[in-house]
């Protein structure tokens, strides 16, 4: 079994519409990390978590929220999708000196 | 923040050796990463480094000059396999979180 899981691996939806991304992990890490990556820009980092109380915004957070319901789950949503919110986005898992990514969620906005 | 650069992409043949540069500005380094990311796929760890010099790990090693600012992935006895984006990381004291460069591209041809 995979060490972080994404649900879904592939979603098509439209503007304005609500969409939530779902991220496990077995790997008992406390630090987990929402990125996006875009052809040209590499990833980026969109929120990350040290802790279940701990949520932190990273470099591009404007459009985005996030839910850390427990130590193995870590969920972004997009409240309102817009377009150039089209991304692969990876969901990560740390420890000090090691993150270990996510399969990815391909999402297209139309 | 952090300013990370890679060079863009380039062309090797299968069982030479291929150098792939990183140089980056950062306020507080703490740790410079090498990940591997084939088309499509989540990136996958291959190194650390947080003082200077060669770190080796069978085909691949990273160099690191922190008076520099600059690093870089040696890769040997290239393998079709090995055709990938590699991404330079850096990690700032303070938040533990991860910069990444756009990534450098490799094909590696017969």
């Amino acid at each position: 079994d995979a060490d972080v899981t994404q649900t879904p691996r592939n979603r098509i939806t439209k503007t304005g519409k609500r969409i939530m991304l779902e991220c496990s992990q077995t790997k008992g890490h406390d630090r987990m990390y929402w990125y996006r990556q875009d052809p040209g820009l590499g990833l980026r980092l969109i929120y990350y978590s040290f802790d279940v109380k701990d949520i932190n915004k990273g470099e591009i957070s404007d459009g985005y929220s996030v839910s850390r319901q427990a130590q193995a789950k870590f969920s972004l949503s997009l409240e309102s999708a817009i377009p150039n919110q089209t991304a692969l986005y990876f969901c990560a898992t740390g420890l000090a000196n090691e993150q270990f990514f996510g399969p990815g969620t391909r999402l297209t906005v139309l | 923040g952090q300013n990370i650069d890679q060079p863009t992409e380039m062309t090797a043949t299968e069982g030479a050796i291929v150098q792939i540069n990183c140089t980056y500005q950062t306020s507080g380094f703490n740790g410079l990463f090498w990940y591997q990311q084939h088309a499509g796929e989540a990136p996958t760890f291959l190194s650390y480094n947080v003082l200077d010099g060669l770190e080796e790990k069978g085909r691949f090693s990273s160099f690191l000059s922190r008076s520099k600012g600059y690093s870089y992935l040696l890769l040997k006895e290239l393998q079709m396999k090995d055709s990938a984006s590699y991404l330079c990381a850096v990690r700032e004291y303070g938040n533990n979180r991860l910069a990444f460069g756009k990534g450098n591209q490799v094909v590696v041809i017969p």
